[in-house]
């Protein structure tokens, strides 16, 4: 079963707008929830991440919200450039242990110039 | 830099052939991870090792075995390899503690059986 459910599986963006993935979640054992960044031919590299402590968090122009009682939380990419077009993987994981992280489906992200 | 090195990068074996896929970590990293990564379906946990000689299922390990002789050297096998393991493999480690939650992953071994 998918315990990490993520939307779109595909997302089109003009340059300068809004990019918005979401992910759903269903274990409430999980309290680490990662974004996870991959290009072409590379593995996937860690973007943002956040704990259920806080709400949001943000890196520069990269905010995760994050919404406990909804078990959802999301990426948003500001201003999105076309150096942002990747695939973007929502994870989430328990801190114990050895961390094993389940992922989402995967959204692929292109950044019309 | 944290460096997940996975050597072979493109394969193509037969049906019933025995495949090897070598991953090594070059940071002392007691937890390796092969995942499997297919359009549609994101990342599936295969088999992990939290130390040496030590391993556990994922979630799908049916036709998969690994092998960890050395912290930093992560093997999967194939025993006979079959065309539904066509599929791009991903080998990852990180450090077991409360600072350790981030994941290395190499660049992936894509592998056709034909």
């Amino acid at each position: 079963q998918q315990q990490v459910k993520q939307s779109p599986q595909s997302l089109i963006v003009q340059k300068g707008g809004i990019s918005i993935i979401n992910c759903a979640y269903e274990n409430t054992a999980f309290d680490y929830f990662p974004w996870y960044q991959q290009f072409p031919g590379k593995g996937p590299a860690l973007l943002i991440a956040i704990r259920p402590d806080v709400s949001e968090k943000k890196e520069g122009r990269f905010t995760i919200s994050f919404n406990k009682s909804a078990k959802q939380f999301s990426l948003h990419i500001m201003d999105s450039q076309p150096g942002d077009s990747a695939t973007y993987f929502c994870a989430a994981s328990m801190v114990s242990g050895a961390q094993k992280l389940v992922f989402g489906q995967g959204t692929r992200l292109t950044i019309n110039p | 830099d944290v460096k997940v090195t996975q050597s072979s990068r493109y394969l193509v074996k037969r049906t019933g052939e025995k495949v090897f896929l070598e991953c090594v970590q070059d940071m002392d990293h007691e937890n390796m991870f092969w995942y499997r990564q297919d359009p549609g379906l994101g990342l599936r946990l295969i088999y992990f090792s939290y130390d040496v000689k030590m391993k556990e299922k994922g979630d799908i390990p049916e036709g998969y075995s690994v092998s960890r002789e050395k912290k930093e050297r992560f093997s999967l096998i194939l025993e006979s390899a079959s065309t539904n393991q066509t599929s791009m493999y991903l080998c990852a480690s990180n450090p077991t503690g409360a600072s350790g939650n981030t994941i290395y992953f190499g660049e992936g071994s894509w592998l056709t059986v034909v």
